[in-house]
């Protein structure tokens, strides 16, 4: 069964520094790997969708990268700004009609 | 505006009683999904539809029970046989259920026992 882990669950830092969010995955065979923002409270927002044919996609300051052969991907955040905290989690695809087995998050704190 | 409304924002079950968590959708997509969220852990499944009439079990079906009559509306019941029903429900929908479609979110229901 694939598992799929964010480390580390809680993270500061100022705004103006970039951020870094792990993601790591357990089987190879993964569909797509999507990326969604939770604020308190609230549903997710997806942020980005890596079919597994790509290494990375990009919205604005986000880029999220997919490496398959070694079961991670990374979503950077750059100049961070307050308006960025929140809860990010990833969550992999694990059949061709998209369930997805997520991540426990990793709760972003951004400083002003 | 188009998106998933779930309702209601807050409830409270009392012991031996069922309730029915509700979820409708105006984007139009085939797929809807139900997931359940505790503190400190990822999403995990419940039930999930990819057309009218027809659904299937998730990873925690036990307890649960699902219909799909209407291609915008897919309501959960939360049964007495779910013992530890506290946590926020989330409803999903995304384009025919396929795997380069992202998933639509609602703002979920948030489950209490009285």
């Amino acid at each position: 069964k694939q598992e799929v882990t964010q480390i580390p669950a809680a993270l500061s830092v100022p705004e103006g520094e970039n951020l870094v969010l792990n993601c790591s995955f357990t089987d190879s065979a993964i569909y797509n790997l999507q990326w969604f923002r939770q604020d308190p409270g609230k549903g997710l927002t997806s942020l980005l969708l890596i079919q597994s044919s790509q290494r990375e996609q990009t919205s604005g300051r986000l880029n999220a990268s997919l490496d398959k052969s070694s079961g991670r991907s990374t979503l950077y955040i750059a100049a961070s700004q307050p308006g960025d905290s929140a809860t990010y989690l990833c969550a992999g695809a694990t059949d061709s009609w998209g369930k997805l087995q997520f991540g426990a998050g990793t709760q972003v704190v951004v400083t002003p | 505006d188009g998106g998933i409304t779930q309702s209601p924002k807050y409830l409270f079950r009392k012991e031996g009683q069922n309730v029915t968590l509700s979820c409708e959708q105006n984007l139009n997509h085939d797929a809807m999904y139900w997931y359940r969220q505790d503190p400190g852990q990822g999403l995990r499944l419940i039930y999930y539809s990819q057309i009218v009439n027809d659904f299937q079990k998730g990873d925690i079906a036990e307890g649960y029970s699902v219909s799909r009559e209407k291609k915008e509306s897919f309501p959960l019941t939360v049964t007495s046989a779910q013992k530890n029903p506290t946590a926020f429900y989330l409803c999903a929908s995304s384009i025919e259920g396929r795997v380069n479609q992202p998933q639509h979110f609602g703002d979920g229901t948030r489950l209490s026992i009285l």
